[in-house]
């Protein structure tokens, strides 16, 4: 079965650098969740989209910005990187929310040197 | 503020035992409630959900999880503890009021399962 797929798994960039995230959902899925997980520590929220809208926004740094595309891809964008935004980040699809589970996709690690 | 907890860093049981790992919240309303596992350097894998109805839910590998909506927990059992069940488990919320488009995650809990 399909899952989600993230590019690039890993990533390496200067500080002040820029990175973009890619998150392929599976199929017919039209919400997209974005997560960052640092060394030992639970998923941190950063935002969602449905059908293509923002539906939710949680600790996204201002220095970052996502969006979702007509074929429900998603990027997320981050300018200006710092040492702390070194860490695992996970995309996430579901079938509409509404308590639907989330398929998460194996992770972008980021390496801010 | 909302938040889910996970008392328990670190849970110890040995194969075949039965295996508890602990889960409260506080989030107002009656919010989704589910439980992931995460294996070394890969991405959550989704366990089972609470939505409404009956209060145990039977998920995958044999888990099941109790809500108790007085105590406001959510408790991630199994009836006998597997080694390969080793891994790091989240318990997660999400508010309806937000159309459960906004996910919190507790800390996590450790479960290693000795042979």
């Amino acid at each position: 079965a399909a899952g989600v797929i993230q590019s690039p798994r890993h990533l390496i960039k200067e500080k002040r650098e820029t990175a973009t995230l890619k998150c392929y959902p599976i199929p017919r899925h039209d919400t997209v969740y974005w997560y960052q997980q640092g060394p030992g520590q639970d998923p941190q929220f950063l935002i969602s989209f449905y059908e293509k809208m923002q539906s939710d926004k949680g600790s996204i740094p201002d220095r970052f910005s996502a969006q979702q595309f007509s074929d429900y891809h998603s990027e997320l964008n981050m300018s200006s990187l710092e040492l702390g935004d070194s860490a695992l980040y996970f995309c996430a699809s579901s079938w509409t929310s509404g308590g639907d589970e989330q398929f998460f996709g194996p992770g972008t690690r980021l390496t801010v040197l | 503020a909302q938040s889910v907890a996970q008392p328990e860093d670190q849970v110890n049981v040995a194969e075949g035992n039965p295996l508890t790992v602990k889960c409260t919240y506080s989030v107002s309303g009656n919010p989704y409630l589910f439980w992931y596992v995460q294996y070394p350097n890969r991405g959550l894998q989704f366990l089972l959900k609470y939505i409404t109805g009956d209060n145990l839910v039977k998920g995958s590998y044999g888990f099941e999880a109790e809500f108790n909506k007085s105590q406001t927990s959510f408790h991630l059992k199994k009836p006998s503890a597997l080694v390969s069940d080793s891994a790091l488990y989240f318990c997660a919320v999400s508010p309806r009021n937000t159309g459960g488009f906004k996910t919190i995650f507790g800390a996590g809990t450790r479960l290693f399962v000795k042979a």
